[in-house]
């Protein structure tokens, strides 16, 4: 069964950088017809696609977080990583991991979320 | 971008009843329209894609339909279980976007 799980400070300063890691297990990231993304939900609100990564490194990214966003792959460790630079309050959020099925578009294994609150 | 609209934001309801949400693209999206539910404090799982295509494991009480800019996801007799939120997501063009989800009460 497949299994993801984030890890990574649930702190993080103004300004500073937020760096989140999903680890894959019960099944191999390098999965054809798979890619593997972040949505995050800030507090009370509705869900927002980060981006996604295959396992050979491949991106699609949202717009409005690409200029401060990298998503990386580490096919050695079964996971995948987030990098999101100079945040806000704004970022504060429930940051999800999951697969994303690239036949239909759809994620169908999360893991179970992490809360990173962005406060000096 | 596409826009997701759902409605209603919220609907209270009673057990047996038939329940349906209706999400509207802002530009066709074909049948690229997928349906999560989410609890408080757990991560969305997928009910519904492509559409009208049932998950495995999800209950058949769940349907969906819908093409184009139109989608409904239907309720068909409403379970004490089926309380949280709702949302419909698009695959057609990134960037991949959300509703704004439908809060279902029981």
């Amino acid at each position: 069964q497949l299994q993801l799980q984030e890890s990574g400070p649930g702190l993080v300063k103004p300004s500073e950088t937020l760096s989140l890691s999903c680890t894959v297990s019960g099944g191999s990231i390098a999965s054809s017809g798979f890619f593997w993304g972040w949505i995050r939900q800030p507090p009370g609100k509705g869900l927002e696609w980060i981006g996604i990564i295959n396992y050979i490194g491949t991106t699609n990214y949202s717009p409005s977080l690409k200029s401060r966003l990298t998503i990386s792959v580490d096919t050695s460790e079964n996971q995948f990583s987030l990098i999101l630079s100079s945040v806000t309050s704004a970022d504060t959020a429930v940051y999800f991991c999951a697969r994303w099925s690239t036949s239909s578009g759809f994620f169908d294994s999360w893991g179970q979320g992490t809360l990173v609150t962005v406060s000096s | 971008d596409i826009q997701m609209t759902q409605s209603p934001s919220s609907v209270s309801a009673s057990i047996g009843d038939r329940v349906t949400i209706t999400c509207r693209a802002s530009q066709g999206v074909r049948s690229f329209l997928a349906w999560y539910q989410q609890k408080p404090g757990k991560a969305p799982n997928l009910l519904i894609y492509n559409a009208s295509h049932l998950q495995s494991g999800v209950p058949s009480r769940f349907s969906g339909s819908g093409s184009g800019t139109a989608f409904t996801l239907t309720i068909r007799s409403l379970q004490p279980e089926d309380f949280g939120s709702y949302y419909c997501q698009q695959a057609d063009t990134f960037p991949l976007t959300f509703g704004g989800g439908t809060k279902v009460e029981i």
